[in-house]
This record gives structure tokens, C-alpha cells and sequence, in this order.
């Protein structure tokens, strides 16, 4: 159980376009999931926390309206990365958290590079 | 906001000796501690986690130890193996939301 997919695994695109990545999970329904980036060989940086049906929240220092992020049922949440420049080139996970539960399960993330 | 230290950063054991890894937090209202385990270009995947009404937590060769007093938390890895090597991450937070540690690096050699 607590199986949660991301989509697309990787993805190549030229600076100023937009790409959209998929987080689901599989076999639960994810009242709260997660938005995280990771540097190489770095920690993972909360981005957003998204809540079905609710605008998301952003942490400190995350451009909202580059990052857009929506979660429209419980097993499907979209991150949308807009005017894509190469310094956004990175490794994007998601997360997703049950009702009443603790525990964040991961997606297996996507690749980002932005030439 | 929460801060979370960890250390050591790279941590190499011998196949079958105890590996330990370190954490402390800053926030006294976290009272979530999960650790995960994360292989090169792989999802992080949770190992153990602990909650702040428990002082220890133990599975198999993994456990975890919990001082909210001192607000520090610890994994321990007993009998090592290869398969064992992984960045692995400690988190402090809530159920709305985690801060991660750096990571430390495990190599387990032969």
C-alpha cells in the first residue's frame, strides 16, 4: 500500500516554456501532499503543501505564480512550472499524506532540466 | 521556523558493525520524527519513524531514539550490510509539515 506515482520521470525543455508534472497516489486518497526540490547531493526543500480543493501554500521564497500547483481530487496533484529557465532545472518529488496520518509517502520524482 | 541539524554528513562501517546517525531540532512543537533511506536517483523511502510520546522505537536492526528534553533524535543500524549504504535523512515536524536534516551518506564495506 501507499503507492504514489509522478509524472513525467524526466523532462527536457527549452528556457520559457512551461512544464507540468503529475503526483498521484495509487491506492489511497491524499487529503495533503507535497511539493519538494532537490539539488544534488542536497536535502529536500519544501516547496508547497497542497490540500484537496484548497489554493496551496507556498514556503518562503517560492514564486507562487511560477509554481503553480493544483489539487483538484484527493489522488491527483499538479505542479506547473511556468517560464522555465535553466536555473529551475532540478529534481522535483512529491509527497502525499493519508487522512488522519502521519506519514508522507513518496513519488519516485522528475528530472527537470531546463536548456 | 523548524531548524534540523544532522550529522555526520558521510558515515563508512564495516559490513556487521553499528552505524549511528544524529539529529536535533529546534522547534519544541514538532512531534513527528520520521527517517528516510534514499538510493542514488531514487524516491526517498521511509525506514522508521517515531512520535513525541514515544522515547524509542525499534525494527529488526533499525531503531530510533527520541530526547524531546534535549530535543535530539537518533537511527541506529545494527549488523551493517552492503545493502544498507543510502543517503539517509531525518525529519522534525508536524503532519502538516516535516523540515528534513542534510542527509548522511552510509557506506558499508566489505
Amino acid at each position: 500500500g501507499a503507492v504514489v506515482s509522478q509524472h513525467p520521470s524526466w523532462v527536457i525543455c527549452k528556457s520559457g516554456t512551461s512544464v507540468k508534472i503529475e503526483c498521484r497516489s495509487l491506492d489511497f486518497q491524499a487529503t495533503t501532499m507535497f511539493w519538494y526540490r532537490q539539488f544534488p547531493k542536497q536535502s529536500l526543500m519544501l516547496m508547497a503543501t497542497s490540500n484537496e480543493g484548497s489554493k496551496a501554500t507556498y514556503e518562503q521564497g517560492v514564486e507562487k505564480d511560477k509554481f503553480l500547483i493544483n489539487h483538484a481530487s484527493l489522488t491527483l496533484s499538479t505542479l506547473t512550472v511556468t517560464s522555465a529557465h535553466p536555473e529551475d532545472s532540478s529534481f522535483y518529488i512529491c509527497s502525499a499524506r493519508g487522512t488522519s496520518a502521519y506519514e508522507q509517502y513518496f513519488g519516485p520524482g522528475t528530472r527537470l532540466t531546463v536548456t | 521556523g523548524e531548524n534540523v541539524e544532522q550529522h555526520p554528513s558521510t558515515l563508512s562501517v564495516q559490513e556487521g558493525d553499528s552505524a549511528v546517525i544524529k539529529c536535533t531540532y529546534s522547534d519544541s512543537a514538532s512531534n513527528y520524527f520520521p527517517w528516510y533511506k534514499q538510493e542514488l536517483g531514487k524516491r526517498p523511502q521511509l525506514i522508521i519513524d517515531i512520535r513525541s510520546n514515544v522515547g524509542e522505537k525499534k525494527d529488526q536492526r533499525i531503531a530510533v531514539t527520541l530526547n524531546k528534553t534535549a530535543k535530539h533524535f537518533s537511527l541506529h543500524i545494527t549488523e551493517t550490510q552492503p545493502e544498507d549504504s543510502a543517503v539517509y535523512f531525518c525529519a522534525a515536524g508536524t503532519a502538516s509539515k516535516l523540515t528534513f536534516g542534510t542527509g548522511t551518506r552510509l557506506q558499508v564495506t566489505l
